[in-house]
């Protein structure tokens, strides 16, 4: 299957509540990146995770890096209906090459 | 932060035109610059990776005659999908990114519409 898988595919929660999603890979990574992407817009970089680096912060954003499972998680904190959108990570490897997973479309209702 | 201007935004031709999309790095300088294509609630599927003044390596099954991709500096890089026909009408996006180890910094698109 393909690297930089995420599930889930599609995650709907009310305002005010966490969401979670996940990445899995299956070879050596340089980094992972997180990235949101509204409809018919280009993708923003919200968070870059280093190989040696196991969680980093970004306001209501934790990512989490687990190597030795080779998956990533992505959590929003007290999520507001502007997060509404879809969430991809993107693996890099040491031969610059970057896989993007499917990406997780999240609705946040109000 | 750092900042891709991507144009036109929206295309909307015949087919057998020819058309050129800019993606611009405005406040750093681009040593890669990626082109992708998305079709609808899909992911980004890499076409090509460009490098500054050396020719665009293309991912297997885009066409290089097709999809022609010109990196003449470090703030600029152009596609030109040539001859465009109904089956090429997709969203494309490029990026830039100043290193390795650096995130890509995305264009905001460009609708192609070829009828």
């Amino acid at each position: 299957s393909q690297q930089g898988e995420e599930d889930p595919q599609a995650l709907s929660i009310q305002e005010g509540e966490n969401a979670t999603m996940n990445c899995s890979y299956k070879t050596s990574i340089n980094n992972l990146q997180w990235y949101r992407q509204n409809s018919g817009r280009g993708l923003v970089h919200l968070i870059l995770i280093r190989s040696n680096e196991r969680e980093k912060h970004s306001g209501r954003l934790r990512v989490t890096l687990d190597t030795s499972k080779k998956s990533s998680s992505l959590l929003i904190t007290a999520s507001r209906a502007a997060d509404t959108a879809s969430y991809f990570c993107a693996t890099e490897d040491y031969g610059q090459n970057f896989v993007f997973g499917p990406g997780t479309r999240l609705s946040v209702l109000p | 932060g750092a900042v891709v201007s991507q144009h036109p935004s929206w295309v909307i031709c015949k087919s057998g035109t020819s058309v050129k999309i800019e993606c611009r790095s405005l406040d750093f300088q681009a040593t890669t610059m990626f082109w992708y294509r998305q079709f609808p609630k899909q992911s980004l599927m890499l076409m090509a990776t460009s490098n500054e003044g050396s020719k665009a390596t293309y991912e297997q099954g885009v066409e290089k005659d097709k999809f022609l991709i010109n990196h003449a500096s470090l703030t600029l890089s152009t596609l030109t999908v040539t001859s465009a026909h109904p089956e090429d009408s997709s969203f494309y996006i490029c990026s830039a990114m100043a290193d390795s180890n650096q995130p890509q910094h995305f264009g905001d698109g460009t609708r192609l519409s070829i009828l």
